[in-house]
């Protein structure tokens, strides 16, 4: 069955830390992965994809994310979080020549401190 | 350009009603799809279309309901509302379908509330 896990559902962590938000998928065909963001009542932002080519994709405000394959893995990153990142964050899949869905994963709620 | 844009921006309804949500992709994209996003969970897929054509339907009673215009703007229809339909519907559009690749970019939703 395809689905995605979003092992965290909350992540605390000081403002100038790193940050890992962590995403596994499961899938019986090949993959295109997203981080979309969600701040305080509004709707969903694309931060970064992977479609093909290199596994390490950046955004413009800082995050990354690598693609591995074999750990079917999709993890969020950040070397340095400011107050402003605070927001739910969703992994996302979708099907390569398949199903015309994406599939969500629950969401990680990252809270910056102080 | 217009991002994609959605209205009602919220509504309130009462159960047993029906509500008609609208969407007007961004210019140029030819697939909408519509989520279901209940407070705290990530969104759920109901519906997908492409030029014209439902591609997919997600795992939701035949109370929803769904159709794209020749000028692909979509509405989602919800018949016979129930409190547990209470959510943010997120429309979505791509340049072609997500199988493909494209990326969907999501309108700010409109919030229902059934009482």
């Amino acid at each position: 069955a395809q689905s995605v896990t979003q092992l965290d559902s909350q992540v605390p962590v000081f403002e100038e830390a790193p940050v890992e938000l962590r995403c596994n998928y499961s899938s019986s065909v090949s993959v295109y992965l997203f981080w979309y963001v969600q701040y305080p009542n509004q709707g969903l932002q694309l931060l970064l994809k992977y479609l093909s080519g290199s596994t390490l994709v950046k955004s413009i405000n800082g995050f990354e994310a690598e693609f591995n394959k074999s750990q079917t893995s999709f993890h969020l990153r950040k070397p340095s979080v400011h107050i402003s990142d605070t927001a739910e964050y969703f992994c996302a899949v979708s099907f390569m020549n398949r199903d015309d869905k994406i599939i969500f994963g629950k969401g990680t709620r990252l809270h910056i401190l102080p | 350009d217009a991002g994609v844009t959605q209205s009602p921006t919220h509504l309130i309804k009462t159960r047993g009603q029906q509500v008609t949500l609208r969407c007007s992709p961004i210019s140029g994209h030819k697939s909408v799809s519509w989520y279901q996003q209940v407070l705290g969970q990530g969104p759920q897929f109901i519906f997908q279309y492409y030029e014209k054509e439902e591609r997919g339907r997600g795992n939701f009673p035949d109370r929803f309901s769904a159709r794209q215009f020749p000028n692909y703007s979509s509405e989602l229809n919800v018949n016979a509302l129930l409190l547990g339909d209470s959510a943010l519907y997120l429309c979505a559009s791509s340049f072609r379908t997500p199988s493909s690749g494209n990326t969907i970019y999501f309108g700010e939703g409109s919030w229902l509330t059934v009482v």
